[in-house]
């Protein structure tokens, strides 16, 4: 079965640094980019960027670009979102998919989605 | 505020067609394809229609996508109680080289 199973939630204070993973299964992961979606409490879908495992190459939706970093390790076939120091306004689920091409949206599957509190 | 703009709010009765718009430019829509998502209460998003108007296995025919310029629709048709959710479509575009979305239809089956 082909599917990406993502990290536990977190909670986290102002400040802080903050790593979520995606790991995926059942497909070659080289072979297909991971993009991460955001969501914010009651709110839409926002796209905030992309990477192919296979060489790492990397990019960004111009909204996100300088917040978050997003990595992968093909070897354990896990993809990265991280933060160097959490925001209040970082507060949403994040989500991790699996898309065909690099100019298009995602696909499927998607992963189950990971929750991230950041609260003082 | 959403690139791509959809309304907030569609109903139906069982059994009844329901469509759902999402209106872009031609950076996005007028010159790329649509993609559809089904968010279930609580649920991660699902790809319900692909390059405007395919299906991934295991979604049924009741469902169904359509491009005409820089506008898009869902069709669903049959409705049921379970495709109570929130319906969004995407798609990449060229000037602002990002994956668009628009803000989402809640869609409730009276």
């Amino acid at each position: 079965e082909v599917q990406l199973v993502q990290s536990g939630a977190e909670v986290k204070k102002p400040g802080e640094s903050l790593k979520i993973s995606c790991k995926g299964s059942g497909y070659s992961f080289t072979s297909y980019w991971i993009g991460w979606v955001r969501q914010m409490p009651g709110k839409g879908l926002e796209w905030m960027g992309i990477i192919y495992p296979g060489d790492s190459d990397t990019r960004y939706s111009p909204s996100f670009q300088g917040q978050v970093t997003i990595s992968a390790d093909k070897s354990i076939s896990t993809a990265y979102l991280q933060w160097s120091s959490l925001k209040a306004s970082d507060t949403a689920m994040y989500y991790c998919a699996r898309h065909k091409g690099l100019r298009a949206p995602a696909t499927d599957p998607w992963g189950q989605g990971t929750l991230v509190t950041v609260s003082s | 505020q959403s690139v791509l703009t959809q309304p907030p709010s569609a109903s139906g009765t069982p059994g009844q067609r329901v469509t759902i718009s999402c209106s872009g430019s031609s950076s996005n829509i007028g010159s790329n394809y649509v993609y559809w998502y089904q968010q279930l209460p609580g649920t991660a998003p699902k790809l319900l229609i692909y390059r405007n108007n395919q299906r991934p296995s295991g979604v049924p025919d009741r469902f169904s996508g359509s491009k005409s310029g820089t506008s898009a629709s869902l069709a669903i048709s049959g409705l049921r109680s379970e495709d109570e959710a929130d319906y969004y479509c995407a798609a990449w575009d060229d000037s602002l080289s990002d994956v668009v979305f628009g803000g989402g239809t809640k869609l409730t089956v009276l």
